[in-house]
């Protein structure tokens, strides 16, 4: 199985920060990563896939990109709206696994 | 518009059954996979299952965790999907998701459902 290792899995930030998470693939899932988000008892929501491309309706504050396995979601200028928590998900094989969450709480 | 709606859970004792139903609007159901996830209490998502199209003859994989206790099923006449679970455990407590590939052919799923929740207790 491929696992994704999410870091941080944690992170207080203030209204325009940047902010950084990153997932790391076990092994090669080339493009297949995607992000959701997910605010409390809410449903996730596709933000982000094949690495770097929006889902309609994403804000251009959101951007993805890769580095070998290596892969990052990047939110500049943090609006309320973004805190919330946010998963990656590798598509490339079965069984799909999700990484372990990040939480963007307000500093 | 779009949308899945999750219904079926509740409370159930250990080793009992429940079923859990998926019901699509919004597109034409036949056309696409289907998937399930769960999130227990305070937890991260986990995939449970996903369900080929009929033109790709149905076919279904598991996530190991559930793999023989669960099963995946459609009918594509009602637009549902369904997930059936027996012998069921504490640990399989949680909420239950379905979701819709965004397009044919691929693993990035929009939309959800807003989730059903399964409560595995005595």
């Amino acid at each position: 199985d491929i696992q994704m290792t999410q870091s941080p899995s944690s992170v207080s930030a203030s209204v325009g920060d940047t902010v950084t998470i990153t997932c790391r693939a076990s092994q090669d899932i080339n493009i297949f990563s995607n992000w959701y988000q997910q605010k409390p008892g809410k449903a996730p929501k596709l933000l982000m896939y094949r690495t770097s491309t929006l889902q309609t309706g994403v804000p251009s504050r959101f951007s993805g990109s890769r580095s070998g396995t290596d892969f990052t979601l990047t939110i500049n200028r943090l609006q309320p709206e973004d805190f919330a928590t946010y998963y990656c998900q590798q598509a490339s094989s079965f069984p799909l696994t999700f990484g372990g969450g990040t939480k963007v709480e307000i500093k | 518009e779009v949308q899945l709606v999750e219904s079926g859970g509740g409370l159930v004792e250990p080793g009992r059954s429940l079923r859990l139903s998926c019901t699509a609007s919004g597109f034409t159901f036949g056309d696409f996979a289907m998937s399930w996830f769960r999130q227990a209490p305070g937890k991260g998502l986990e995939w449970i299952g996903f369900i080929r199209r009929e033109l790709y003859g149905g076919t279904i994989e598991y996530a190991a965790s559930v793999k023989g206790r669960f099963t995946i099923s459609r009918d594509d006449s009602k637009g549902i999907a369904y997930l059936q679970m027996n012998s069921l455990k504490t640990e399989d407590t949680g909420i239950y998701y379905c979701g819709r590939p965004m397009v044919q052919g691929v693993h990035e799923f929009d939309p959800w459902g807003q989730g059903t929740l399964v409560t595995v207790s005595s």
